[in-house]
């Protein structure tokens, strides 16, 4: 198996553009999270889904951050419009077993975000 | 407030050296306890779950211990290696309603093995 595919690796734009973030989870796995990580606030969870459905969104900074998870093997993270505040590297996880138990997570090799 | 202390912020040790990262808590109710290793550049690795139940997980040379009565945990490295070199992050779940905001993370211990 691939892991967790995210792409693309890195992203540079200019504020006020929309942004969009795509997330591959491991065959099989049927729960996705997607997280945030910056040097001031470290690792944060925003969003995760359990068979396709968003279970807690709580985690999402702003209604400029939207997430969708239309199949089993795609999902996409969207920011419109972006700020120069958005950079960061944000990860997409997946693992087996529904909500945040002691199922193991793979991460994804990240997206590296800036905005101009 | 749930919070997830980690210490020491950054450590420096000779390779074949063992160490020990600490992670305290405020989280409650504690579902269960996470350790991740990450790379440089690399998304995080896991390396042990624990539940309140468990008070040692063992992954290789990587040894995790629990105290759910003093919310504390360690992580101890055995005959440390280069590769060892990396963050590692501890992450606590609140209860076991499994929603995002349960979530807290530590902001890390950042190792660097030398020879």
């Amino acid at each position: 198996d691939a892991g967790v595919i995210q792409s693309p690796r890195h992203e540079v734009t200019e504020m006020g553009q929309e942004v969009t973030l795509r997330c591959k989870p491991i065959s099989g796995h049927n729960s996705l999270f997607w997280y945030r990580q910056t040097m001031m606030r470290g690792l944060e969870l925003l969003i995760y889904f359990n068979n396709n459905v968003p279970i807690d969104d709580s985690g999402m900074p702003e209604d400029r951050f939207s997430a969708k998870m239309p199949n089993a093997s795609f999902s996409t993270l969207k920011i419109q419009p972006s700020e120069p505040r958005d950079s960061a590297v944000y990860f997409c996880a997946s693992s087996w077993g529904p909500g945040l138990g002691r199922n193991e997570q793979f991460f994804g090799p990240g997206t590296r975000l800036t905005v101009l | 407030k749930n919070q997830v202390e980690q210490s020491p912020q950054s450590l420096i040790i000779l390779e074949g050296k063992n160490c020990t990262l600490q992670c305290n808590y405020t989280v409650s109710p504690f579902s269960n306890l996470r350790w991740y290793k990450q790379d440089t550049g690399r998304g995080p690795v896991s390396l042990t779950i624990m539940t309140f139940s468990e008070n040692t997980k063992s992954n290789g040379r990587y040894t995790a211990t629990l105290d759910a009565d003093t919310k504390q945990s360690s992580l101890h490295i055995t005959a440390s290696q280069l590769s060892d070199s990396a963050s590692y992050i501890c992450v606590v779940t609140l209860g076991n309603t499994g929603t995002a905001s349960k979530l807290t993370f530590g902001t890390g211990t950042r190792l660097q093995v030398t020879l």
